[in-house]
């Protein structure tokens, strides 16, 4: 199994441009999330999916969207980047809902830049 | 919501027993404990969760008093491997589906040769 996978790793973008990352995994887990990760504070979740064809805002929705059509896939867009957004961005997933028994478990990162 | 307070770094000699505490004192009756950790530069892992009784797994043991008040993450025979900040949870807000773990700092662990 590969678990959970992003693309891209690494990202530079100017200001206003607009990108889409990708998170895949194999473990059929219905829940997936999208978390941010910035010096000196604690992972945020951005928007998160109970399930196929589901999305829902998490603490720091603003600026982003996202869309679950498969339920292997949970893309994160950025319609007008800005460099607030630069950051680590951590796809997971878990087959249960968070606080019930059941580990998230993480992509390696996707580290974009926005200039 | 339960929170966390974690010391913010410790130090380990290599292979020797890292033992990582975790406050909870607001931990409510039906809450897990979950430990995740960090290696610098990659995803976080999951370690282990336990919500009373004491578990262990290849990677850790969790040991949770029983008041549910504190806990330690035992990781038995430290490596270099194992510096990373590690991440005691318990703080979880929303019901049903739309629950969200709340991240703190964590501790961030040296295992020193």
């Amino acid at each position: 199994n590969a678990g959970v996978t992003q693309t891209p790793k690494f990202r530079v973008l100017k200001t206003g441009q607009s990108m889409t990352l990708l998170c895949a995994q194999d473990m059929n887990h219905e829940y997936m999330y999208w978390y941010r990760q910035d010096p000196g504070m604690g992972l945020r979740l951005i928007h998160y999916s109970v399930g196929e064809g589901t999305t829902a805002k998490g603490e720091v929705p603003d600026g982003y969207n996202v869309s679950r059509l498969k339920k292997q896939n949970f893309l994160l867009g950025l319609e007008s980047a800005a460099p607030s957004q630069t950051s680590v961005y951590f796809c997971a997933s878990s087959y249960a809902a968070p606080g019930l028994a059941s580990g998230q478990y993480f992509g390696p990162g996707t580290r974009l830049t926005v200039l | 919501d339960a929170k966390t307070t974690q010391p913010p770094s410790m130090d380990c000699a290599e292979g020797r027993a890292a033992n990582l505490p975790c406050n909870h004192s607001t931990i409510s009756g039906n809450e897990y404990v979950y430990w995740y950790r960090q290696i610098h530069s990659q995803g976080p892992q999951y370690i282990i969760h336990g919500l009373k009784n004491n578990e262990t797994n290849e990677m850790a043991s969790l040991i949770i008093t029983e008041d549910r008040k504190s806990s330690t993450l035992i990781l038995p025979h430290a490596t270099l491997r194992d510096t990373a900040v590690y991440y005691c949870i318990v703080r979880v807000e929303g019901d049903g589906n739309n629950r969200k773990l709340i991240w703190g700092l964590g501790t961030s662990l040296a295992v020193n040769p």
